[in-house]
């Protein structure tokens, strides 16, 4: 069974820096590219980034509200997804949650989510 | 960017109704759309991938169809567990984007 769960949520100041972890397993982490996508409270979906396998070189591409602040990373050896949160803003309160792609770019597989809110 | 504008954003419906959702694209993007389920307090759920093809387990009452820049989700006789916000999703080109979710209430 594939699980995907996210930890490192939580409360930081605007301007403060946060990381989140995704811990998968039940399928071959090193095979997938993984995203991040995120809902703030009461809204829609919005994607915030993509690292893709070691066969692409690890490359990423992030959403314009949050590139030069989040840096998305993978470990293979540790099946663990990360996302470095810099300059943070009190518009990027969400529920993020971890995604892996599937061969054909789907969202097939989703973690529970984990809620990031940024307030003084 | 792509943007997708589902209609309409709410819905009042009962069980047993025939239900459908449009997601139109700003542009074309073949057949590179997705619909997802999500309830309240829980991950979105893949149902539909490449416009049409039902993704495994997701029962046969959902289908989706379309292509290029006009795309439908139907639901053909809605079920108690069928409540809840539907999501358009486009994989053609970065960044992906989602549309606004068309939310289905209980008449």
């Amino acid at each position: 069974e594939v699980q995907l769960v996210e930890s490192g949520g939580g409360l930081v100041q605007p301007g403060g820096s946060l990381g989140l972890s995704c811990a998968a397993s039940g399928f071959t982490f090193s095979d997938h590219y993984m995203d991040w996508v995120r809902q703030a409270p009461g809204k829609g979906l919005e994607w915030v980034g993509r690292v893709r396998k070691k066969a692409n070189s690890y490359t990423t591409e992030y959403a314009a509200s949050v590139k030069g602040r989040f840096t998305i990373s993978r470990d293979d050896s540790k099946n663990s997804l990360y996302l470095q949160m810099n300059s943070l803003k009190t518009e990027d309160t969400a529920v993020y949650y971890c995604v892996a792609v599937g061969l054909s770019y789907y969202f097939d597989s989703w973690g529970q989510g984990t809620l990031v809110t940024v307030s003084s | 960017d792509i943007q997708l504008t589902q209609s309409p954003s709410f819905l009042s419906t009962s069980v047993g109704d025939r239900v459908t959702i449009t997601c139109r694209a700003s542009q074309g993007i073949s057949s590179s759309l997705a619909w997802y389920q999500q309830k309240p307090g829980k991950a979105p759920k893949l149902l539909i991938y490449a416009a049409s093809t039902l993704q495994s387990g997701v029962p046969s009452r959902f289908s989706g169809s379309g292509s290029g820049t006009e795309f439908t989700l139907t639901i053909s006789s809605l079920q108690p567990e069928d409540f809840a916000t539907y999501y358009c999703q486009q994989v053609k080109s970065y960044p992906v984007t989602f549309g606004q979710g068309t939310r289905l209430e209980i008449k």
